[in-house]
């Protein structure tokens, strides 16, 4: 059965730094891309990031350029999103999610919360 | 950036009847990158339609997707008690990847 598991979410301050991670069991991995989608709360979706299967190719929403970095560890499984200079308007559920040309696949989201 | 307008924003029906709900791309893609996904409240998107008009693995056959260039329908034929939820479009062929705001099919 696939499964993707986010952890990390919580409570950090504006300016702050969280990092995400997302355990992916149930299939090969390094196969696919993988993706964060974020949903603030009553809102609607929004694709935050992409990465390859390899590593090797990244791309960002306009709104977190420069400010996030997505990462994999292939060997381990698990994808990340290193969230820094965290503003309110960053506040959200953040979904795990893989794709094979769409997604198809989601985790159950992390609750990210910036706030004094 | 392709930006997706959903319409209408919250749609009223019984039942039984049917829906039929819109997205509109701000530019002409691939239409074989448009899908349409179901959220229910306090869960993930669940893929409904891909490519338009292909539907994922094991949803009912009620849910069909059309549409090209810039225009494109998902059709409930007969709206089950569970299909009132939200839908959302999302174009998959553009970087950045995009979503359309939402249609909430609420019981009437």
């Amino acid at each position: 059965e696939v499964q993707l598991v986010e952890s990390g979410g919580g409570l950090v301050q504006p300016g702050g730094s969280l990092r995400l991670s997302c355990a992916a069991s149930g299939f090969t991995f390094s196969s696919f891309w993988m993706h964060w989608v974020r949903q603030a709360p009553g809102k609607g979706l929004v694709w935050v990031s992409r990465i390859s299967g390899d590593g090797s190719t990244t791309s960002y929403a306009d709104s977190v350029k420069g400010r996030f970095t997505i990462s994999r560890d292939n060997a381990e499984s698990t994808l990340y999103l290193q969230m820094n200079s965290l503003r309110a308007e960053d506040t959200a559920v953040y979904y795990c999610a893989r794709s094979y040309s769409v997604i198809n696949q989601w985790g159950q989201g992390t609750l990210v919360t910036v706030s004094s | 950036e392709i930006v997706l307008t959903q319409s209408p924003g919250t749609l009223s029906l019984s039942p039984g009847e049917r829906a039929t709900l819109s997205c509109r791309a701000s530019q002409s893609g691939s239409s074989s990158y448009l899908a349409w996904y179901q959220q229910k409240p306090g869960q993930a998107p669940r893929l409904l339609i891909y490519g338009a008009s292909s539907r994922a693995t094991g949803i009912p056959d009620r849910f069909s997707g059309r549409g090209s260039g810039t225009d494109f329908t998902l059709t409930i034929s007969r709206l089950e008690p569970e299909d009132f939820v939200v839908y959302y479009c999302q174009q998959y062929g553009s970087s950045p990847w995009t979503f359309g705001q939402g249609t909430k099919v609420e019981i009437k």
